[in-house]
C-alpha cells in the first residue's frame, strides 16, 4: 500500500510565477491536509479537503493561495505570483476518515522562490 | 488559539544516555501525537494518545498523556545515534481533524 506521495519533491520559481504541487493521498484516502512548515517553524495547518469540498480553509492565506481535490486525480495546492516568503516546505496528509483518525504526511515539495 | 510549546528547542546527548522532552499547552487536547522527522522528509507518527494519564511505549520511547490532557512527555532509554531527529508534538482539540504543532525539538545523539 503505497504512502502518501508528492510532487515535485523539489520545485524552484522565480518571484511572480505560478507553483502547482500535488498530492496523491494513501489509497482508501479521501481526506487531505495541507501544512506549510518553515524554517524554526513548526507544521502550520492551511486547508482540509475531502473529495470536491473544501472543508475547512482557515489557514489559507486569502489571496493567492487555492486548493482543490478533485473527484479524480491527486489534490492540487496553487499558489500564484510566488513571492520569496512562500518558500517553505508543503506537506500533505492524508486520512481515511476524520475525527481523530491518524493523519499520513508525505515526504513534501520544497519550494524555492529566487 | 490553541499553542503547543516543546522544550527543550535542542538537544545533544552523548549515545546510551537517557532524555526527556516535554509538550506543554494550556489548552486541553481530545488526542495528542507524537511525529519524528528526519531531514528532507515528512513526519512519521510515533504514537497517538487520547486518554488522559496513559503512558505509550515503544521499544525505547516511552510517551505520557498527562491527567488534564494539557501536556505531554517522551522518554528515550538509552540513546542511539538513529534517534537522531526533530520529535513534533501535534494536538487535535476534539472531533475537528486540524492538527496544531508545536515547533518540535531537535535530538542529536552522538556516536
Amino acid at each position: 500500500n503505497a504512502g502518501v506521495m508528492q510532487n515535485p519533491r523539489h520545485l524552484v520559481r522565480r518571484r511572480g510565477q505560478e507553483a502547482r504541487l500535488r498530492c496523491s493521498p494513501m489509497k482508501g484516502h479521501s481526506h487531505v491536509y495541507w501544512y506549510r512548515q518553515l524554517p524554526e517553524e513548526g507544521l502550520k495547518f492551511m486547508v482540509y479537503l475531502q473529495k470536491e469540498n473544501i472543508i475547512d480553509e482557515s489557514g489559507m492565506p486569502k489571496e493567492r493561495f487555492s486548493a482543490e481535490f478533485p473527484k479524480e486525480g491527486p489534490s492540487i495546492l496553487r499558489i500564484q505570483q510566488v513571492v520569496r516568503g512562500d518558500s517553505a516546505a508543503y506537506f500533505c496528509a492524508s486520512s481515511r476518515n476524520r475525527g481523530l483518525e491518524t493523519q499520513y504526511f508525505g515526504p513534501g515539495t520544497r519550494l524555492l522562490v529566487l | 488559539t490553541q499553542l503547543l510549546e516543546q522544550s527543550p528547542q535542542f538537544l545533544s546527548i552523548q549515545e546510551g544516555e537517557n532524555l526527556t522532552v516535554y509538550c506543554n499547552s494550556s489548552s486541553v487536547f481530545s488526542s495528542l501525537q507524537w511525529y519524528r522527522q528526519e531531514p528532507g522528509e515528512g513526519p512519521v507518527l510515533l504514537v497517538t494518545v487520547v486518554t488522559g494519564g496513559e503512558v505509550k511505549k515503544l521499544k525505547r520511547l516511552t510517551f505520557q498523556f498527562g491527567d488534564a490532557r494539557k501536556d505531554s512527555s517522551l522518554h528515550i532509554t538509552a540513546a542511539q545515534p538513529g534517534d537522531t531527529g526533530l520529535y513534533l508534538c501535534a494536538g487535535a482539540p476534539g472531533a475537528n481533524s486540524k492538527l496544531t504543532f508545536g515547533k518540535g525539538i531537535t535530538l542529536s545523539v552522538r556516536p
